[in-house]
């Protein structure tokens, strides 16, 4: 595809409800990046992954937070019992390598009531 | 780990004049520098960057950005806006041997005729 998508772009659940979000980066793009970006706020680094290995999850707030990509392609966040301050837009980001742009998709606004 | 403020959180200003938008960082490790812009319901797009080299930057869509060491400074400037420029804007930070982008909070640019 021409650039990062991500779906569904907007996701409302009840609190307590598992959610799983879906990033398909740039073709090729072997980084893979998720933000979280509260209201008012600017990004804030979750997890890393190099092809298929998650390399890096420090950013993720809680075990409740849980990312994959299986095949080194797709890859899915995955949220359990989620809770309101879990509300807030999941930004996907890919790069050709690690230390190359980061290429941002329009994100999934999420919202816990 | 590095750190970013962004000075402004809304910046009104009338088309065709000048904007300034401020960026401070802090970081014990050499870095790189990002502005990013954000459109409404859409994904963060790179505007320009600070990696090595001269400190004037310069960006897509008439944009450039000043990286000054001693004051840990990147503004970002543009002489004469237009409407379409009304956006969110992000500086970001990362170490030169990192990749996880740190960001600010964002400034909200809005052009009025």
């Amino acid at each position: 595809g021409a650039g990062v998508s991500q779906s569904p772009r907007y996701k409302v659940a009840k609190r307590g409800q598992d959610v799983a979000l879906r990033c398909d980066p740039i073709s090729g793009h072997v980084s893979l990046f998720w933000y979280q970006q509260a209201l008012g706020q600017g990004p804030e680094f979750l997890t890393y992954f190099q092809n298929e290995a998650q390399l890096d999850k420090s950013g993720l707030p809680s075990d409740r937070f849980f990312a994959e990509r299986p095949e080194g392609s797709v890859s899915t966040l995955k949220i359990q019992r989620t809770q309101q301050e879990d509300s807030a837009v999941y930004l996907c980001a890919s790069s050709l390598g690690l230390e190359d742009e980061q290429y941002f998709g329009p994100g999934t606004r999420l919202t816990v009531t | 780990a590095q750190s970013v403020t962004q000075l402004d959180s809304q910046v009104p200003v009338f088309e065709e004049a000048p904007v300034e938008l401020r960026c401070n960082y802090s970081s014990s490790v050499s870095v790189y520098l990002f502005w990013y812009v954000q459109y409404p319901n859409q994904g963060l797009q790179l505007l320009l960057k600070y990696l090595s080299g001269s400190t004037l930057v310069k960006g897509i869509n008439g944009f450039e950005a000043e990286f000054n060491k001693s004051q840990t400074s990147f503004h970002l400037r543009k002489p004469s806006v237009h409407i379409s420029d009304t956006a969110e804007y992000f500086c970001a930070v990362r170490g030169s041997n990192d990749y996880k982008l740190s960001f600010g909070a964002g400034t909200t640019v809005t052009v009025r005729a």
